[in-house]
């Protein structure tokens, strides 16, 4: 039962451009969501996080936004780097825990 | 300041066998987190330990078993090793276990091969 779900496993995007990563979730307990970057040989990396009283949190060229009507998150890089190529995933976290659920990730590559 | 260390890095292991996986926090953190991802997964959290108890716990049988020092670092134990267990596990640290607050720093891993 996959409650957090990265549907594309790739994405490749020029640099310079908008990179869109997107999320959805199927639990409605969920509140506080996160996007961690993993590179190869490395833990993940917290990136960004919201919550769930919030539909946006920006920081840098990271923006974030919830529709929670939808159950989806997408994640936002602009202008889009060679350095942001990274497997990104996002996480939930249900209400009052301190778990997190991690989708199973997407893997950006960001191109000349 | 060091973050988030395992050990070891790499760890070759028979079914039916049992495994010892170390993680020391990061500087001033006090609170470990365990997690495994499997090949092409997300992680997935195992447990979390908070003044030397485990405080939650995800859908893992009690093979996994773990436990936390005075000094905050934490042991992995899984017994009777399957090849299912085969994954990367995951250390997670952070000041505290409400992760609302606090976002958890991760350590590189510790990769499982079980044959």
């Amino acid at each position: 039962d996959q409650q957090v779900k990265q549907n594309s496993p790739s994405l490749s995007v020029q640099e310079g451009r908008i990179s869109i990563l997107n999320c959805d979730y199927t639990n409605s307990m969920f509140d506080y969501f996160l996007w961690y970057k993993k590179y190869p040989a490395e833990g993940p990396t917290f990136l960004i996080s919201i919550s769930s009283i919030k539909d946006k949190n920006e920081d840098g060229r990271f923006t974030v936004f919830l529709n929670k009507s939808a159950k989806h998150l997408s994640l936002h890089i602009v202008p889009s780097q060679p350095g942001d190529s990274a497997v990104y995933f996002c996480a939930a976290a249900p209400y009052n825990t301190d778990k997190l659920i991690f989708g199973t990730g997407t893997r950006l590559q960001v191109f000349p | 300041d060091a973050g988030v260390t395992q050990s070891p890095t790499h760890l070759i292991k028979t079914r039916g066998q049992q495994v010892t996986l170390r993680c020391s926090p990061k500087s001033g953190h006090d609170t470990v987190s365990w997690y495994q991802q499997a090949l092409g997964q997300g992680p997935q959290f195992i447990f979390q330990y908070y003044e030397e108890e485990e405080r939650q716990r995800g859908n893992f049988p009690d093979r996994f078993s773990g436990h936390q020092f005075p000094n905050y670092s934490s042991e992995l134990n899984v017994n009777a090793l399957l090849l299912g267990d085969s994954a990367l596990y995951l250390c997670a640290s952070s000041t505290g276990p409400n992760m609302y607050q606090e976002t958890q720093y991760f350590g590189p891993g510790t990769r499982l091969l079980v044959l």
